[in-house]
């Protein structure tokens, strides 16, 4: 069955520092990835994807993620962290029957 | 474009009450998603409809969880006889056919008292 692993749940970065948010995946069948945000009492929102084609993969917020099949690999980056980036992100796959399994989500706080 | 809509935000009940939740999809949108969501964990998949067709039910969704979709727009989720363990994040989500992006409401917070 489709897995992600997302390790350290908390994850602080200082405010212009590179965020980078590991996500490793398990399929059977090539993989569809995702990275969602949710803030606070809201529900998630979309910031990339990967189905196929480029594997450096831009989103919104100035986020990118390249995936990597031999690593099984799909981690979130960003150049230089703002303080709007606190947020929990959830790293996931869909299965072939249309669910999406997710991670465990980082939490990640900026500090000034 | 509204986006995904759920309705209520916030309910509170008490244990052994029955609770209903509404989601509205992205009106172009023929898939709707069911997950819960507890604290400090990833959304889970409950249950899934095509148009009015519900065509899957994770294990997760006991015979006291039901869902309808009867006319292929709006969703209905109902919990009979509450559990305190049913205490979490519900969110729906909504998509096009195969390859679309799923796309997520604000959510319904329960709490069961």
């Amino acid at each position: 069955a489709q897995s992600v692993t997302q390790l350290g749940s908390h994850v602080s970065v200082s405010e212009g520092a590179l965020v980078l948010l590991r996500c490793n995946y398990s399929s059977s069948v090539p993989p569809y990835l995702f990275w969602y945000v949710q803030y606070p009492n809201q529900g998630l929102q979309l910031l990339l994807k990967y189905t196929t084609g480029a594997t450096l993969v831009k989103g919104i917020n100035g986020f990118e993620a390249e995936f990597k099949k031999s690593e099984t690999s799909f981690h979130l980056t960003k150049p230089s962290a703002h303080m709007s980036d606190a947020a929990e992100y959830f790293c996931a796959v869909e299965t072939g029957n249309n669910r999406l399994a997710f991670g465990k989500g980082n939490q990640v706080v900026v500090i000034p | 474009d509204t986006g995904v809509s759920q309705d209520p935000r916030h309910k509170i009940t008490k244990r052994g009450q029955n609770v209903t939740f509404r989601c509205d999809p992205i009106s172009e949108h023929n898939r709707l998603y069911w997950y819960r969501q507890t604290l400090g964990q990833g959304p889970e998949f409950l249950t899934y409809f095509q148009n009015e067709a519900q065509l899957e039910k994770s294990r997760l969704l006991s015979d006291r969880f039901s869902a309808e979709r009867p006319k292929g727009s709006f969703s209905t989720l109902e919990i009979q006889r509450t559990e305190q363990g049913d205490s979490a994040m519900y969110l729906c989500a909504s998509s096009l056919p195969t390859g679309g992006s799923q796309y997520f409401g604000p959510g319904t917070r329960l709490l069961v008292l």
